[in-house]
């Protein structure tokens, strides 16, 4: 099983900044299947990006997804109030699907 | 639009069974893999359980292998999941998601809204 580790847990911004999240891998993660994921208080998980790197529809392009093997990054540029939630990474390279932990990100 | 309904949630003794439905609206249900992910309260999201387009192709996690089973009805383009012998480590909110490729398992592109399954005594 690939075991995903989020880093850092909690990131603490302010709104305009830049946020850097990072997903590493406990093994290469085959053809860059990773996904991220944006969940709200007591909503469900949002599709943001797949591939690494793909926009799912209607995402902003200040969420970007990069990396591949072990290290992937998700950055959100320019944070606007409704960014500070939770993300979530998920591997589809191999089987078991699994998720990293999450990185909350709070305001500053 | 794509939408998801999940129903069959509740509080349920442990060593009891629940099944969970999920109505599938908006797309061509028969034509994707479905999954069951969970989040334990104030937790992560852990996937759970995949049937094919076809229900031909079955995965598990181990932790709910043996307990519970995935199925679907395609005439009735819903999902359903059937949990036995239930535990207090199961009680979580359960989500249907779609697989956001057809015929392959991947990522996930659309979620329900979720059912709280609470087990205790």
């Amino acid at each position: 099983e690939i075991v995903l580790t989020q880093s850092p847990a909690t990131l603490s911004l302010s709104p305009g900044e830049s946020a850097t999240l990072s997903c590493g891998a406990s093994q290469s993660v085959s053809s860059s299947y990773l996904a991220w994921y944006q969940q709200k208080p007591g909503l469900a998980p949002r599709l943001l990006i797949y591939d690494a790197y793909t926009r799912a529809t209607g995402i902003p392009d200040r969420f970007s997804g990069s990396g591949s093997g072990t290290d992937f990054t998700l950055t959100i540029s320019r944070l606007e109030p409704e960014d500070f939630v939770v993300y979530y990474c998920q591997q589809y390279g191999s089987s078991p699907l699994t998720f990293g932990g999450g990185t909350k990100v709070e305001i500053k | 639009q794509v939408q998801l309904v999940e129903s069959g949630g509740g509080v349920v003794q442990p060593g009891r069974s629940l099944r969970l439905s999920c109505a599938a609206s908006g797309f061509s249900f028969s034509s994707y893999d479905m999954h069951w992910v969970r989040q334990a309260p104030g937790k992560g999201l852990q996937w759970v359980a995949v049937i094919s387009y076809d229900g031909n192709n079955i995965y598990y996690t181990d932790s709910v292998k043996g307990r519970f089973t995935i199925s679907r009805d395609n005439a009735k383009n819903t999902l359903y999941l059937q949990m036995n012998s239930l535990r207090a480590e199961d009680t979580a909110v359960y989500y249907c998601a779609r697989d956001g490729r057809v015929t392959v398992t991947t990522f996930f592109d659309y979620w329900g809204q979720g059912t709280l399954v609470t087990v205790s005594s």
